[in-house]
């Protein structure tokens, strides 16, 4: 079973980047999709967007402008910038695996455990 | 804007069964939204149920089941123990996958 694991700082200054990795581990990167996913705190779920294998990405659109989602294979990691960010960008942010496949379609399988990001001066 | 529906809260008793939905606001679910329901208890990361409308993780047990009905995604709790009490979200894929929308959450009470 693949194994996710965010690390980052755990609290950023408002209008500055937040900027998370996610180590994978069990599997490799060079294959499926990998995401972001965040959730304020006593809130719901929001999904961030994925980098493919390839490098291809796809963002929510109410944050395309101020996301990047990259991807380093020679480390087995993929990593979220989110830039701009205010006291509404206070979540817990969670990496997670896209698997997909013909016959299996879409879906969300393995999940870090979370970070939470707190944007405060 | 997308949005994806579902009940904020139903309530179960213990062996009972309970069935929770997902509606997009686009229209009616389809399999080619491929949805995907988890579940997260209080203090922990989601848990992967179901994905693709119908199929189970290995990890997933057999009272969890999925489908369409009535034009929305479901998730249908069978014999429900008191550990299944937990939020659930669904999350539906629009644009071949290139956009992910959640839910809302239900969160389902055993009493």
């Amino acid at each position: 079973q693949v194994q996710l694991q965010e690390s980052g700082p755990g609290l950023v200054n408002p209008s500055e980047t937040l900027s998370l990795t996610c180590t994978v581990s069990g599997g490799s990167i060079s294959s499926y999709y990998w995401s972001w996913i965040r959730q304020p705190p006593g809130k719901g779920l929001e999904w961030i967007g994925y980098i493919y294998y390839s490098g291809s990405t796809n963002y929510n659109p109410s944050l395309e402008s101020r996301v990047t989602i990259s991807l380093d294979t020679s480390k087995n990691q993929f990593s979220l910038k989110l830039r701009s960010v205010t006291a509404a960008d206070t979540a817990v942010y969670y990496c997670a695996r896209l698997k997909n496949g013909y016959s299996y379609g879409y879906g969300l399988d393995s999940w870090g455990q979370g970070t939470l990001v707190t944007v405060s001066s | 804007q997308t949005v994806v529906t579902q009940e904020p809260s139903l309530t179960v008793s213990p062996g009972g069964t309970v069935t929770l939905t997902c509606a997009s606001s686009t229209g009616a679910v389809t399999s080619g939204y491929y949805p995907n329901w988890f579940q997260q208890k209080p203090g922990q990361a989601p848990t992967a149920l179901i994905y693709s409308t119908t199929n189970r993780h290995s990890w997933t047990p057999a009272r969890f089941s999925g489908s369409l009905l009535g034009g929305k995604a479901a998730l249908t709790l069978s014999g429900v123990q008191p550990e299944d009490e937990a939020d659930y979200y669904c999350l539906l894929y629009y644009g071949d996958a290139h956009l992910g929308v959640f839910g809302g959450g239900t969160k389902v009470t055993v009493l």
